[in-house]
Parts: C-alpha cells; sequence; structure tokens
C-alpha cells in the first residue's frame, strides 16, 4: 500500500498571501496524483489530477507540480473561500487508492 | 452535468449490514468513462476509500474492507449501492458516492454525503 503523508497539518495565511502545500508519496505515484479541498460539511471538489493538471472550473490560482514522491500544491492568491482542507491522493498503484490525511488552511 | 445522490438509512446497528445506494441523473450510468466508486470520512477525520466498480463489471475493493464490502450496479434503475456487513462503531461515517474517471481515476463528480450512524 502507498502511504501518502501531507505537511504542514495546518497552515494559516493571510487571505491574498501565497499559500504552498505538500504531498509525499512514500513510493514513486509517477504523474498519477490529485488533489481535492474540501469544505465543512460538504463533498470534496477535485482541484488537480494528473499532478498538474486543473479540473474543470477550477481557478488558475490552483496550481499543482511534482512527480515521484514529491508533491506541491500551491494557491498564488488565497481568496476567501479557499480557506478549507486540501487532500492529496494517489492512483498510480490500486487497489487501494489512498488518501494523505489532509493540511487545513485557515486564517491567520 | 453527472449528478449524485445518496440514499439510505442513517442508523444501522451493530453487527448488521450497512447498505446504501447512489442515485445517478444527467447521464449515463452505462458510461464506459468512470468507475464508480464509495468514500467514507469518519467524523473530524479524513478520506477512506472503500472500493471501486467499472462498467465491465470488474470491483475494486480496499483489502482493509474487502471481506466485508459489495459494490453493485442496476442500470434499469440508474442506481449502484454499497454493502458492507457485520459493522462496528468504527463504521460510522460520511458515506459519500463518487465517479472515477477512467482516464485519470481521480474522483470528478461527488454525492453531497450521507451520514451512517452505527449504535444500539
Amino acid at each position: 500500500e502507498i502511504v501518502m503523508t501531507q505537511s504542514p497539518a495546518t497552515l494559516s495565511v493571510s487571505p491574498g498571501e501565497r499559500a504552498t502545500l505538500s504531498c509525499r508519496a512514500s513510493q514513486s505515484v509517477s504523474t498519477n496524483l490529485a488533489w481535492y479541498q474540501q469544505k465543512p460539511g460538504q463533498a470534496p471538489r477535485l482541484l488537480i489530477y494528473g499532478a498538474s493538471s486543473r479540473a474543470t472550473d477550477i481557478p488558475a490560482r490552483f496550481s499543482g507540480s511534482g512527480s515521484g514522491t514529491e508533491f506541491t500544491l500551491t494557491i498564488s492568491s488565497l481568496q476567501s473561500e479557499d480557506f478549507a482542507v486540501y487532500y492529496c491522493q494517489q492512483y498510480y498503484n490500486w487497489p487501494p487508492l489512498t488518501f494523505g490525511p489532509g493540511t487545513k488552511v485557515d486564517v491567520k | 452535468q453527472l449528478q449524485l445522490q445518496e440514499s439510505g438509512p442513517g442508523l444501522v446497528k451493530p453487527s448488521e449490514t450497512l447498505s446504501l445506494t447512489c442515485s445517478v441523473s444527467g447521464g449515463s450510468i452505462s458510461s464506459s468513462s468512470y468507475y464508480w466508486g464509495w468514500v467514507r470520512q469518519p467524523p473530524g477525520k479524513g478520506l477512506e476509500w472503500i472500493g471501486s466498480l467499472s462498467y465491465s463489471g470488474s470491483t475494486h475493493y480496499n483489502p482493509s474492507l474487502e471481506s466485508r464490502v459489495t459494490i453493485s450496479v442496476d442500470t434499469s434503475k440508474r442506481q449502484f449501492s454499497l454493502k458492507l456487513s457485520s459493522v462496528t462503531a468504527a463504521d460510522s461515517a460520511v458515506y459519500f458516492c463518487a465517479l472515477q474517471g477512467v482516464a485519470s481515476y481521480a474522483f470528478d463528480v461527488w454525492g453531497q454525503g450521507t451520514m451512517v450512524t452505527v449504535s444500539s
């Protein structure tokens, strides 16, 4: 099973600032990695797939990078609606599909 | 645009079987472009993949749950279903149905989720 880890657990950012979230896989997943955003009481929303491709209707301020075992989600200028929990997920070697534990982005 | 909606009992007794249904609207449930999956989230915790079913009928389950899980589809009703047997309090969670695109295997469409509590 590929274990996903995320850092930091909580990231405090001011609106308008840049946020950088990290995701690490226990073994290479190539670029078979997705990022999701989840707000309280809502389902997750796909942001990024293939490590760097934005999903439909996702704003350009969200970008993904990385390959192998190290990945980054960058939010270039945080908007109020971006405060949420972010999860990474690998789909390179499954079953099982595995998610990271999440990074909570909150207001500084 | 495809939309998903979970339904089923919100309370299940320990040792019984949890049964949920996901209704599909806005598109074909028979599409070969998707896997039909289930993901759960215990209160205050992260996401756990339960399993996925392809149009061809192949199933993939989380090894940690495989002995207790069945995912099936009823195309005539435009629904797919989850059954989880011998539940315990640890199975209490919000259960999401979701579509997994075969192009990337990411979950690109999600239901709103339904909370299931296991308690006597």
